[in-house]
């Protein structure tokens, strides 16, 4: 257990729909990161928020929205879902602003399948 | 073309045997390289993380070497276990934009 815990676990919609990914990292970490892991495809970075702060972009379209909250919880907004948005979505949690030398934890995931 | 490209894409090997994981890239400078572990449906876990200075790094039967010269790296599993099963990320982190750039994995099965 990473100690980083995402809601739901699995979702099914349909097309055109939006949903709400929920993402609370560790306990103490500041910064997280959202990825999105299509089917035989390796991960791919979204977006990175530290402390509340948006503070790198990745491959994120702009029908995909995110946030960090004060209590550090983070919420990946998808809308318009497109049957191509079908993936596992994992978030990471680290403590520092910037995670590439230290540990990033991930999450168990949310498969989205859109139907 | 993938910044990061993994071989062999499967691999199939019998429990107790030894087997070796190449991670090429092209990401360049790099701050460092990761191996992640994935099991099926699950988030990756971290192997190993090593800098660019670094030739070698040890994680139990895991065995990460890195060459940045020829930029490649290998990650050697030894006395491989059942639970060994999973899909093996290299992951490179890119100095100038600090981007993490992941490899598509090598898909792991050990059968008994």
């Amino acid at each position: 257990d990473s100690g980083v815990t995402q809601t739901p676990k699995h979702l099914i919609t349909a097309t055109g729909q939006r949903v709400t990914l929920r993402c609370s990292p560790r306990s103490g970490d500041l910064s997280v990161y959202w990825y999105q892991q299509s089917l035989d495809q390796g991960l791919q970075f979204l977006i990175q928020y530290y402390n509340g702060e948006e503070r790198a972009k990745g491959n994120i379209l702009e029908r995909f929205s995110a946030q960090q909250f004060p209590d550090l919880h983070s919420e990946l907004n998808l809308s318009s879902l497109e049957l191509g948005d079908s993936a596992l979505y994992f978030c990471a949690s680290c403590y520092p602003q910037n995670c590439d030398y230290y540990e990033q934890y991930f999450g168990p995931g949310t498969r989205l399948t859109v139907t | 073309k993938n910044q990061v490209e993994q071989s062999p894409q499967s691999l199939i090997i019998l429990e107790g045997k030894n087997c070796t994981l190449q991670c090429n890239y092209t990401v360049s400078p790099f701050s460092n390289l990761r191996w992640y572990k994935q099991d099926t449906g699950r988030g990756p876990v971290s192997l190993t993380i090593m800098t660019f200075s670094e030739n070698t790094k040890s994680n139990g039967r895991y065995t990460a070497t890195l060459d940045a010269d020829t930029k490649q790296s290998s990650l050697h599993i030894t006395a491989s276990q059942l639970s060994d099963s999973a899909s093996y990320i290299c992951v490179v982190t890119d100095y100038n934009t600090d981007k993490l750039i992941f490899g598509t994995g090598t898909r792991l099965q050990v059968f008994p």
